[in-house]
């Protein structure tokens, strides 16, 4: 069975703070994907990135970067120089690409962002 | 280019009625997934539709049931609802189920049901 786990419930920090959203996860299967979702208060989750997991290169998108680590199993989200826009739910979720987990994502509890002017 | 679109946006209902839910995928997709999010946690995966059949399906009981058109839109059934059924539906859809389980799903706004 897979599992994904956000340790971090909330975390509140101030605008122009860098904060990181941890995400550890557990999968049986070889080869299996990442994802990253954003929740704002109207509900409609915004797909941000998937990594692959034959990919260990970090990536950077603009303020977004993250950092997939293999052997700890964990994809960790960062966001540099937070803005009150940022404020969101943020969802880890991953597939598997073969059996029961083919196709079907499996979600962590999520991590509230709170970002203050 | 239209998202995801989910009708209805709000629904009441109250024990043991039944209900549907509408999906319309994003263009270009042919692939449906559903999701129920409580309150405070994160979406658990319902089921998937492809070409008009069930591929996928989570762990929830027969009452959760499903159908993909032609036109690759979708709908969700519950009957005999129960209090514990209050939540935000969300649909997800995806381009081509046989791609791979990397495909990224794009979602919409969700239906956000009521159980009295």
């Amino acid at each position: 069975a897979q599992k994904v786990t956000q340790a971090q419930t909330e975390i509140s920090v101030v605008e122009k703070e860098d904060v990181t959203l941890d995400c550890v996860y557990e999968t049986r299967d070889t080869t299996y994907y990442l994802f990253w979702y954003k929740q704002p208060p109207s509900g409609e989750l915004v797909f941000l990135i998937r990594r692959n997991s034959f990919d260990e290169q970090n990536e950077i998108s603009g303020r977004y970067s993250w950092n997939f680590q293999k052997s700890t199993s964990s994809f960790n989200f960062t966001i540099t120089a937070s803005q009150v826009v940022d404020s969101a739910v943020y969802f880890c979720a991953l597939s598997g690409d073969g059996g029961t987990s083919y196709g079907k994502l499996t979600f962590g509890q999520g991590t509230i962002l709170t970002v203050h002017p | 280019d239209a998202g995801v679109t989910q009708s209805p946006t709000h629904l009441i209902k109250t024990r043991g009625q039944q209900v549907t839910l509408r999906c319309s995928p994003k263009s270009g997709h042919d692939t449906v997934s559903w999701y129920q999010q409580a309150l405070g946690q994160g979406p658990q995966f319902i089921f998937q539709y492809y070409e008009e059949e069930e591929r996928q399906r989570g762990n929830f009981p027969d009452r959760f049931s499903g159908h993909q058109f032609p036109n690759y839109s979708s709908e969700l059934n519950v009957n005999a609802l129960l209090l514990g059924d209050s939540a935000l539906y969300l649909c997800a859809s995806s381009s081509t189920w046989g791609a791979g389980g990397n495909q990224p799903q794009h979602f919409g706004d969700g239906t956000r049901l009521s159980i009295l």
